[in-house]
């Protein structure tokens, strides 16, 4: 079975702090995904990657950034957390040869105070 | 950008029903998921398909191509099939996702 993991199930920061989310998958997926989950928004895409570092913007970028620097890592970094920023984040990898099917992490509930 | 709604938003059944969750998306796609998604976060694939039905236990996922439309049925509901139900369409490597439908069965 493809398993997806992140570092916290719940992170709780101060505004300003500098936040890191890791997320690892040990199934040499290509494709990684960080996602927030807000009531109301459903799933948006913050950031992805198709290979080791790289990186592509999705729907919603401003106030994050990632970094992957080997294959099975994809970090997420709010460089000066925010209160709007408390939500949960939801990693996910696919490959080509799983048919792009995405597997998801548990998720981190991270609450900016 | 593909439109994906589901429906309905809400849905309460009685243990044993059979229970429909519908799914349309706006843009030709290459597959659909079914995701499951239990309180406390963890989010789960069911399936993914792009044509014709799959089964998986009592629950089974259909897809209409021509149609743009895609159910997710559930026979003999139980309690533990509490949950949210999310439809997502895959596009160029990406998902668009709908906004869930909450699913309570009662006792």
């Amino acid at each position: 079975d493809v398993k997806v993991t992140q570092s916290s199930r719940y992170l709780v920061k101060r505004t300003g702090e500098k936040v890191f989310l890791e997320c690892v998958q040990d199934m040499d997926h290509e494709n990684m995904f960080w996602y927030r989950q807000d009531p109301g928004l459903g799933l948006r895409l913050i950031y992805f990657s198709y290979d080791v570092k790289m990186k592509e913007k999705g729907d919603i970028p401003e106030g994050y950034s990632v970094s992957r620097e080997k294959k099975e890592r994809f970090s997420l970094i709010l460089e000066s957390a925010s209160t709007n920023q408390t939500s949960m984040y939801l990693c996910a990898s696919s490959s080509p040869t799983s048919g792009f099917e995405q597997f998801f992490g548990p998720g981190t509930r991270l609450t900016v105070l | 950008k593909n439109e994906v709604e589901q429906s309905p938003q809400n849905l309460t059944a009685q243990e044993g029903e059979f229970i429909t969750i519908n799914c349309s998306y706006s843009v030709g796609i290459s597959a659909l998921h079914w995701l499951q998604q239990h309180p406390g976060g963890g989010i789960v694939s069911l399936f993914m398909l792009s044509s014709g039905k799959k089964k998986h236990g009592r629950l089974i996922a259909t897809i209409n191509i021509q149609e743009k439309h895609s159910s997710l049925h559930i026979t003999a509901s139980h309690p533990r099939d509490s949950a949210v139900y999310i439809c997502a369409v895959l596009d160029a490597r990406q998902l668009t996702f709908g906004s869930g439908t909450q699913l309570t069965v009662l006792p």
